[in-house]
């Protein structure tokens, strides 16, 4: 099936840094991305939803100056957390629907970053 | 607005059957996914269900029924490995993904 790979798999870094998780498509062309954060025994929720070429969409409560979404390419986005503090600690997952999924909505997933703010 | 109910948490004994139900009340319908989720791991996917009736996969069967807006996920014989979350998913007229809160499923021997 189609792959998604995320990258990295887990991050340490200092209250205040900024970081930066890539997702790609290995083996699909991803028209569409979506960034998912999941805190603790919580179900996904959903971040931003990215086409290719064109600005991220945003959900309702997402800092879009935060949490920066390119998706440059059809293979890669990536999600920079800025100035992250210790409440950004979370569970980021990336998924990506395209070719593969044809339109049925079906989303590949990355295997997820645990990022943990210092 | 839009909904999707399953049930939080259910136990179920090794070998045995187990049930999982899903809810839904979306604007519109291309579709419902049942996802398996393990703790600090990504989901996986398990079936994907357009047309009523039911589709078997091996342990896994799901089950939809539109004019009802439900959904089941059936795990048979089931191993301390099934222990996980199972996250339902519907595909709404705008081909978004709307997600239940999903159902942690424990197995005890």
């Amino acid at each position: 099936g189609a792959v998604v790979s995320q990258h990295p798999s887990r991050v340490i870094c200092k209250s205040g840094t900024s970081v930066k998780i890539e997702c790609r498509s290995l083996d699909f062309q991803a028209t569409t991305m979506f960034w998912y954060r999941q805190f603790p025994k919580q179900s996904l929720m959903l971040m931003a939803t990215s086409n290719e070429g064109s600005k991220a969409t945003y959900e309702q409560g997402v800092e879009k100056d935060k949490f920066l979404i390119n998706h440059a390419s059809l293979t890669l986005s990536t999600l920079t957390v800025t100035s992250a503090h210790p409440e950004d600690s979370s569970f980021y997952i990336c998924s990506a629907r395209g070719i593969a999924g044809g339109d049925t909505g079906e989303l590949f997933f990355g295997e997820g970053s645990r990022l943990t703010v210092l | 607005g839009q909904n999707i109910d399953q049930p939080t948490e259910m136990t179920a004994t090794e070998g045995a059957i187990v049930q999982i139900n899903c809810t839904y009340q979306t604007s519109g319908f291309n579709g419902l996914f049942w996802y398996q989720q393990h703790a600090g791991e990504a989901p996986t996917f398990l079936s994907y269900n357009v047309l009523d009736g039911l589709e078997e996969k091996g342990r896994f069967s799901s089950f939809l029924s539109r004019s009802k807006g439900y959904s089941y996920l059936l795990l048979k014989e089931l191993q301390m490995k099934d222990s996980a979350s199972y996250l339902c998913a519907v595909v709404d007229s705008n081909y978004q993904l709307i997600w239940g809160a999903g159902t942690k499923l424990i197995i005890k021997p």
